[in-house]
């Protein structure tokens, strides 16, 4: 069954620092894999999406991610943090079955910055 | 347009209360799914549809009913609320169905059954 584990619940770090969020997936074949920010009180934003192809992601508000099938990872990155990067990110994993759309998230990471 | 919207945003029920969650789109979109976020647990698919007419069960159906009768509309019904089912939903649409899209998340619902 495919799955998606996120190490990190809560990671800090100091505005201007560089970010990494841990992602890993269980999956058989090439996944499609996905990063959500969830601003507080607000819904799911999509960040950026891999699908196949070049394996560094580009996304919104400068993150990029990697993805690496000989680790089954799929890492959010970020050069320098700002204070409103301060949210909750979701890794997630597109299911297999039927092409649908169906989702499936890791249990998140809150990023917490520090002045 | 307004993307996503969500009804209500709060809501406190007590045990054995019904109720629905309104979710609405006006970007013509065909495929609506329902997901709830619980601490620790990120999010999961209860109920999606691909059309009007057309719904099928997610991750952790069961308690919940769907019905598509719109393409705009995918309201979730809660027939008895339990205090398992405390929790954050969150109603999403995507053009098509397929990973090719993206899809687009509602503000969501905090639903506290007591």
């Amino acid at each position: 069954a495919q799955s998606v584990t996120q190490p990190d619940i809560h990671i800090t770090v100091s505005e201007g620092a560089s970010l990494e969020l841990r992602c890993n997936y269980s999956y058989g074949a090439t996944p499609y894999l996905f990063w959500y920010v969830q601003s507080p009180g607000q819904g799911l934003q999509l960040l950026l999406k891999y699908f196949s192809g070049d394996t560094l992601v580009q996304g919104i508000k400068g993150f990029e991610a990697e993805f690496k099938r000989s680790q089954s990872s799929f890492n959010l990155r970020k050069p320098s943090v700002h204070w409103s990067d301060a949210a909750e990110y979701f890794c997630a994993v597109g299911a297999s079955s039927g092409n649908t759309g169906k989702l499936i998230f890791g249990q998140g990471t809150t990023l917490q910055v520090k002045p | 347009n307004a993307g996503v919207t969500q009804t209500p945003k709060f809501q406190v029920l007590k045990t054995g209360q019904s109720m629905t969650l309104q979710c609405a789109q006006d970007m013509n979109h065909e495929y609506m799914s329902w997901y709830r976020q619980d601490p620790g647990m990120g999010l999961r698919l209860i109920h999606y549809s691909v059309g009007a007419g057309i719904t099928d069960q997610g991750e952790v159906p069961n308690g919940y009913n769907v019905s598509r009768s719109t393409t705009e509309d995918f309201p979730l019904r809660l027939l008895s609320a339990a205090p398992s089912q405390t929790s954050v939903y969150f109603c999403a649409s995507t053009r098509l169905a397929g990973w090719g899209e993206t899809q687009y998340f509602g503000p969501g619902t905090r639903l506290l059954v007591l």
